[in-house]
């Protein structure tokens, strides 16, 4: 069954440094997302992604977030100077349709920041 | 703003028991509404959405109902299992999914 596969499963890093988390969606799925989940917390949105530019972001997406599509089987989110309060896990999602579509996640991204 | 809400917020039974998780949700203009289940550390697996036309879902031992009306949507889990413990969550699209604080639900033998 064709799943959602994220890279690294557990990033260790240093405040202050950059960070880039990967996600393979499944295949002939067109919207994308970025959710985190700060420990004992909800999971929240982040980012949307379609057609190879942002659909919408929250609050939280910063100037130190961004995503991207490097080709046509990746999507990338890049934190540019790690925060404490960034560590978190971090979930991507793929969706075949837009708003009525089932959103599937990957298994998540743990980023620890020191 | 899309708030949703869970309860109860923990749930402990007995293997065998026919439960009931609740999800209420504020705003009613929802495209669909997705549970999904989280095992400690891991991710979220869907287990069943919820259309905005549709009433209710059914998978398995699992069965969802949605009143947008009245901006609720129920989990109802049939015969409960040990392997049925780990947090529930309910998320509400109106074009993002808005989720809720989710329940944690413990089984016992």
């Amino acid at each position: 069954e064709p799943e959602v596969t994220q890279t690294p499963s557990h990033q260790v890093t240093q405040m202050g440094q950059e960070v880039i988390l990967r996600c393979v969606p499944i295949s002939n799925h067109l919207y994308f997302y970025w959710y985190r989940q700060i420990l004992g917390q909800k999971v929240e949105f982040l980012v949307s992604f379609y057609n190879n530019e942002i659909s919408e972001k929250s609050e939280i997406f910063d100037d130190q977030f961004s995503v991207e599509r490097p080709d046509g089987s990746n999507f990338t989110l890049k934190i540019r100077s790690t925060k404490l309060e960034d560590s978190a896990m971090y979930f991507c999602a793929s969706s075949s349709l837009l708003n009525t579509g089932e959103l599937f996640f990957g298994e998540g991204s743990r980023l620890t920041v020191l | 703003k899309q708030e949703v809400t869970q309860i109860p917020a923990a749930l402990s039974v007995p293997e065998g028991e026919n439960l009931v998780l609740n999800c209420s949700f504020t705003d009613s203009a929802i495209y669909n509404l997705q549970w999904f289940r989280q095992d400690p550390g891991k991710g979220l697996t869907s287990l069943l959405l919820i259309q905005s036309s549709q009433r209710e879902q059914t998978s398995g031992r699992l069965n969802a109902s949605l009143d947008k009306s009245s901006g609720r949507s129920t989990l109802y889990i049939a015969a409960s299992q040990p392997g049925d413990s780990a947090t529930y969550l309910c998320a509400g699209n109106t074009d993002k999914l808005i989720f809720g604080t989710g329940t944690r639900l413990q089984v016992f033998p």
